[in-house]
């Protein structure tokens, strides 16, 4: 079955450590996202990709990169210059002719 | 600029009462699209509902429903009968004709009690 696949549902890291969380697709969708939740503030955009090694940041983008080399992948790494990094990420993607987005099923973060 | 409010924080309801979820939003986009998901407890996003800006005919599919008016601004959603596996947090969404960009609301609780 298509869908989004993100690892692992759990993560904890050290304050100070890169981390990398990883979102894989096999919809063949050309549009990948990345989304931070907080608890009562909704979904904010973190970067989004249209097409393979293109990328445009989102309202929250600092002390966060991404990269695109893959179709398929769209990796986040939340670095240390992140000042408050625990959250749910959320990766979603769609397909540029339709307007429908499939999302992920989220990795939270803890950074102690 | 987009934005969409969600004003009520959490709805607590006892089973098989009706509910309803207001979402009102604002863009300067003619053409735009709105959408609904659920986030259950287990934390993945739902999608139940997308709508044109260009079509405002409301939609009822079995238990759930939905009222777009422009006039208002407003896209909101009705739970009829509510179960306790409605409990959840429900989101709506904007995306702007000239964007790629989902911007979210900020959800509604809701807890269906037996």
């Amino acid at each position: 079955d298509g869908g989004i696949t993100q690892s692992p549902k759990y993560l904890f890291r050290k304050e100070g450590q890169n981390v990398t969380l990883s979102c894989e697709q096999n919809l063949n969708h050309d549009a990948m996202y990345w989304y931070r939740q907080d608890p009562g503030q909704g979904l904010r955009l973190i970067y989004y990709s249209q097409i393979v090694n293109d990328f445009q940041k989102g309202d929250i983008a600092e002390g966060y990169s991404v990269s695109r080399e893959k179709k398929e992948s769209f990796p986040l790494t939340v670095t240390s210059a992140q000042k408050n990094p625990t959250a749910f990420y959320l990766c979603a993607s769609r397909q540029t002719d339709n307007y429908g987005y499939t999302f992920g099923s989220g990795t939270r973060l803890t950074v102690v | 600029a987009q934005k969409v409010t969600q004003a009520q924080t959490e709805i607590s309801v006892v089973e098989k009462e009706d509910v309803t979820l207001d979402c009102v939003y604002e863009t300067r986009d003619t053409t735009y699209y709105l959408f609904w998901y659920k986030q259950p407890p287990s934390g993945e996003l739902v999608f139940l509902i997308r709508r044109n800006s260009f079509d405002e005919q409301n939609e009822i599919s079995g238990r759930y429903s939905w009222n777009f008016q422009k006039s208002t601004s407003s896209f909101n959603f009705t739970i009829t009968a509510s179960q306790v596996v409605d409990s959840a947090v429900y989101f709506c969404a904007l995306r702007g004709g000239s964007n790629y960009k989902l911007t979210f609301g900020k959800g509604t609780l809701l807890t269906v009690n037996p």
